[in-house]
């Protein structure tokens, strides 16, 4: 079975930084998500990750707070910009994997913002 | 969009008895319905997933059923574990795997 490989696994950061996370898969992939898992909450998709373009925001998210690139088909990157107390989350990658039509995560980036 | 509630949100068994966890989902149209277990400091794993061409789907202890009519789906765990507690989260799309709706989760211990 694919592997998506997530880096930081956690990190503490301060008010006012930013942070990316890279998420890299093993295997072909159709498509390329980031989740949010906030505290003790269920998960919530920040965006679709567009190979060479501009990711699709969810309602409620934006390009400039969490910008995301995907250079190739199975690499991925979130920033979190200028991060906030509420920030501190559980960042997750996940993937289509290329013939099985189901979606895989990674382990997830704790992170947390002082 | 797709509004999925998920019950219980807690559920404590004795290992041994059968677990049941429902999800009710709000848009008829959608039509897969993956469910995911989460352990401590990892990310979701699915564990079964139908589709709305059957009603019922099982994979050893684990079954899924589907009513289409009252759009609600559950996961039935039987002769539980302690390696079965974790977070279950139940999840619906109208596209496929693509762009998934999740519930709130349910968090199982088995009692040993």
């Amino acid at each position: 079975s694919a592997v998506i490989s997530q880096k930081p696994s956690r990190d503490i950061c301060q008010r006012g930084t930013s942070l990316t996370i890279q998420c890299q898969v093993d295997s072909q992939v159709t498509m390329m998500f980031w989740y949010r898992q906030q505290p003790g909450q269920s998960l919530t998709l920040i965006a679709t990750a567009n190979q060479g373009s501009e990711a699709t925001y969810e309602s409620g998210f934006v390009i400039d707070k969490f910008p995301i690139s995907r250079p190739n088909l199975t690499f991925s990157t979130l920033t979190v910009s200028n991060m906030s107390p509420e920030d501190s989350s559980i960042y997750l990658c996940s993937a289509l994997i290329s013939g099985a039509n189901v979606l895989t995560f990674g382990a997830g980036s704790r992170l947390t913002v002082l | 969009g797709e509004n999925v509630e998920q019950h219980p949100s807690t559920l404590s068994v004795q290992e041994g008895d059968s677990a049941v966890i429902k999800c009710t989902y709000s848009d008829s149209a959608s039509n897969y319905f993956p469910w995911y277990k989460q352990e401590l400091g990892k990310g979701p794993q699915l564990i079964i997933d139908i589709r709305s061409n059957v009603g019922e789907k099982k994979d050893q202890r684990i079954a899924v059923t589907l009513n289409k009519t009252a759009k609600h789906f559950s996961l039935h765990i039987t002769e539980t574990q302690p390696e079965d507690s974790a977070v279950y989260f139940c999840a619906a799309s109208i596209a496929g795997a693509n762009n998934l709706f999740f519930g709130t989760g349910t968090r199982l211990t088995v009692i040993p």
